[in-house]
């Protein structure tokens, strides 16, 4: 079965500190993934996907087949950044989008 | 362009009962996908629908079922609810299955 698995539940840095939320998956074939946000009181919105290749309010994410990884970075954290995460892939059979169970990032003035 | 919108935005139900939950997609989506979000959890396939057909479903029994209307809006029904139903609800909308999906706020269900 396909799989995202986020190995930290909660992640604590400080602010200007870099950051790296972990995603690892299982899939058989090309993996399509995603990151999404939630940011506190808001909806769940997209914020990046590995095909487009961009950085997003200063995040990128690489995709690693070998490791099975698709880790979230950023090099200098800032308190808006405060927020739930979740990495996703599309299974594409199934046409769903399978989530991780999240990371609280919280980023310490 | 609006949004994705959900209504109710909380629901308190008995076991046993029945529910609807509803989505309005974002203007010129024909996909709607639901999802169940547990506290702590992310959130859980239910269904995909695309033109008014189901196009997906997860792991969830038959009582989860839905519908999808010609204006693309759509409609969750769980029957005989159980505590284990409560949950966040999510209607995500999107222009074809693999683009990006757009998320409603929600529905919070609790199941007493």
């Amino acid at each position: 079965a396909q799989r995202v698995t986020q190995p930290e539940k909660l992640l604590s840095v400080f602010k200007g500190a870099p950051v790296e939320l972990k995603c690892n998956y299982s899939y058989s074939g090309s993996p399509e993934l995603f990151w999404y946000v939630q940011y506190s009181r808001q909806r769940l919105q997209l914020l990046l996907r590995h095909i487009s290749r961009e950085s997003i309010k200063g995040f990128t994410a690489d995709l690693n087949k070998g490791e099975t990884s698709f880790h979230l970075k950023k090099p200098f954290a800032q308190e808006e950044d405060s927020a739930m995460y979740y990495c996703a892939l599309i299974e594409k059979g199934a046409q769903k989008l399978v989530f991780g169970q999240g990371t609280r990032l919280t980023i310490n003035p | 362009e609006t949004g994705v919108t959900q209504s109710p935005t909380h629901l308190i139900k008995t076991r046993g009962q029945q529910v609807t939950l509803r989505c309005s997609s974002q203007s010129g989506h024909n996909t709607v996908s639901w999802y169940q979000q547990a506290l702590g959890q992310g959130p859980q396939f239910i269904f995909q629908y695309y033109r008014e057909e189901e196009n997906g479903r997860g792991n969830f029994p038959p009582r989860f079922s839905g519908l999808q209307f010609p204006n693309y809006s759509s409609e969750l029904n769980v029957n005989a609810l159980e505590l284990d139903d409560s949950a966040l609800y999510l209607c995500a909308s999107s222009v074809t299955a693999l683009t990006e999906a757009f998320f409603g706020q929600g529905t919070r269900l609790t199941v007493v």
